[in-house]
């Protein structure tokens, strides 16, 4: 069965801290992604990734970071977290012609900063 | 920038039909497509509709219009198992897909 896998299913962390949240998927896709989801404000996009060593900015970069050394791994860092921080993190992977095929997501991780 | 509108909460009883509406406002996109997302689940891939009209895949149907910068999820047969929550998302040229706040589908028995 195929998946994308977050390491982590709950986090906590406290503010200032850096963390570092990991995503692995074992499809070859070629492209990943990284969404927060909040109540009311659906999913929004923070970084994505097209190939190794590639990234883009989302809608709401501010304060993150990634990392892609690998096709199958995509990492998402928070510098140096803050409250305003605490979200559910999604990670998701699709292949190039993503259209016919939509996203395949992780069970994501609950991340809450003190 | 694009925006997509759904309504919050929508309510319905097992073995109605159902439809979760979802307008946007873009200067351009590829398709429209619906995701679902049970509590504490990852959301997973439901439809995808690249050209104006109706896909129809088992219990669900899928519409856009373009023309009047909308779309719709409809489910038939609701089941209890359909409560989720609902999201239409906007295909980005292909870069990624831009998301809807969601609707959340309670089926009663």
């Amino acid at each position: 069965d195929v998946k994308v896998t977050q390491s982590s299913r709950y986090l906590v962390k406290r503010t200032g801290e850096k963390v570092f949240l990991e995503c692995v998927q074992d499809m070859d896709h070629e492209n990943m992604f990284w969404y927060r989801q909040d109540p009311g404000l659906g999913l929004r996009l923070i970084y994505f990734s097209y190939d190794v060593k590639m990234k883009e900015k989302g809608d709401i970069p501010e304060g993150y970071s990634v990392s892609r050394e690998k096709k199958e791994r995509f990492s998402l860092i928070l510098e140096s977290a803050s409250t305003n921080q605490t979200s559910m993190y999604l990670c998701a992977s699709s292949p190039q012609d993503r259209g016919l095929w939509g996203y395949t997501f992780g069970s994501g991780t609950r991340l809450t900063v003190v | 920038g694009q925006s997509l509108e759904q309504p919050s909460e929508v309510t319905a009883v097992e073995g109605a039909i159902v439809q979760i509406n979802c307008t946007y406002q873009t200067s351009g996109f590829y398709g429209l497509s619906w995701y679902q997302q049970h509590d504490g689940g990852a959301p997973t891939f439901l439809s995808y509709n690249a050209l104006d009209g109706l896909e129809e895949t088992g219990r669900f149907s899928s519409f856009l219009s373009r023309s009047d910068s909308y779309g719709y999820l409809l489910l038939q047969e609701l089941q209890m198992k359909d409560s989720a929550s609902y999201f239409c998302a906007l295909d980005n040229y292909g870069q990624n897909f831009v998301f809807g706040p969601g609707t959340r589908l309670s089926v009663l028995p």
